[in-house]
């Protein structure tokens, strides 16, 4: 159990177009996703947590108006990346958990973006 | 805010011998430490997770430790083989929203 899937797993888009990437908790009902990035060789840094039905909460630094995120139901998480440019390139990585006092968080397989 | 600190960053052991891996963290309000295997290309697979009223968990070959007092907690590898070579990340979280604040990563090599 504790499956999430994300989708596409890797992406190539011009500079200037929007992407939009899934994340689907497949067997269980996910109170809270997080949305991670990841560089090369480096750590994930969160972007942002979304609960479902409400806003996400952004991190410092990480723009809401570019980073676009909905939790629309419990069991899916968008996140839309606006006005890609080169330096968005990165591998996105989301995660999701349970809700309550469950702790535990479980990750997707990322999505690679290549922005030309 | 919290900050957790890894290390080795790299490692390399011959296949068999053990692995070890140490993390400390900042915030004495954390209560839950998660380890995480990430192989390349992939997301964090979650190997291993301990709570702050446990000072030791084992599982097969992996077991975590927490000291509380120190603020640090450690993986431990048993009978390293191959397939456990991956980049290794700690965690620590804590409150409602459980935000996991993620270690720098230590890239374990087993060689055969």
């Amino acid at each position: 159990g504790a499956v999430v899937s994300q989708h596409p797993s890797r992406v190539i888009c011009k500079s200037g177009t929007s992407v939009k990437i899934e994340c689907r908790s497949l067997d269980f009902q996910a109170t809270t996703m997080f949305w991670y990035r990841q560089f090369p060789k480096q750590s994930l840094m969160l972007m942002a947590t979304s609960n479902e039905g409400s806003k996400a909460t952004y991190e410092q630094g990480v723009e809401k108006d570019k980073f676009l995120i909905n939790h629309a139901s419990l069991t899916l998480s968008t996140l839309t990346v606006t006005s890609a440019h080169p330096e968005d390139s990165s591998f996105y990585i989301c995660s999701a958990r349970r809700g309550g006092r469950q702790e535990t968080q479980y990750f997707g397989p990322g999505t690679r973006l290549l922005v030309l | 805010g919290e900050n957790v600190e890894q290390h080795p960053s790299t490692l390399s052991v011959q296949e068999g011998d053990s692995a070890v891996i140490k993390c400390t963290y900042s915030d004495s309000a954390s209560n839950y430490f998660p380890w995480y295997k990430q192989e390349l290309g992939k997301g964090p697979q979650l190997i291993i997770d301990i709570r702050s009223n446990v000072g030791e968990k084992k599982d097969q070959r992996i077991a975590v430790t927490l000291n509380k007092t120190a603020k640090h907690f450690s993986l431990h590898i048993t009978e390293t083989q191959p397939e456990d070579s991956a980049v290794y990340f700690c965690a620590a979280s804590k409150g409602s929203a459980r935000q996991l604040t993620f270690g720098s990563g230590t890239q374990l090599t087993v060689l055969p």
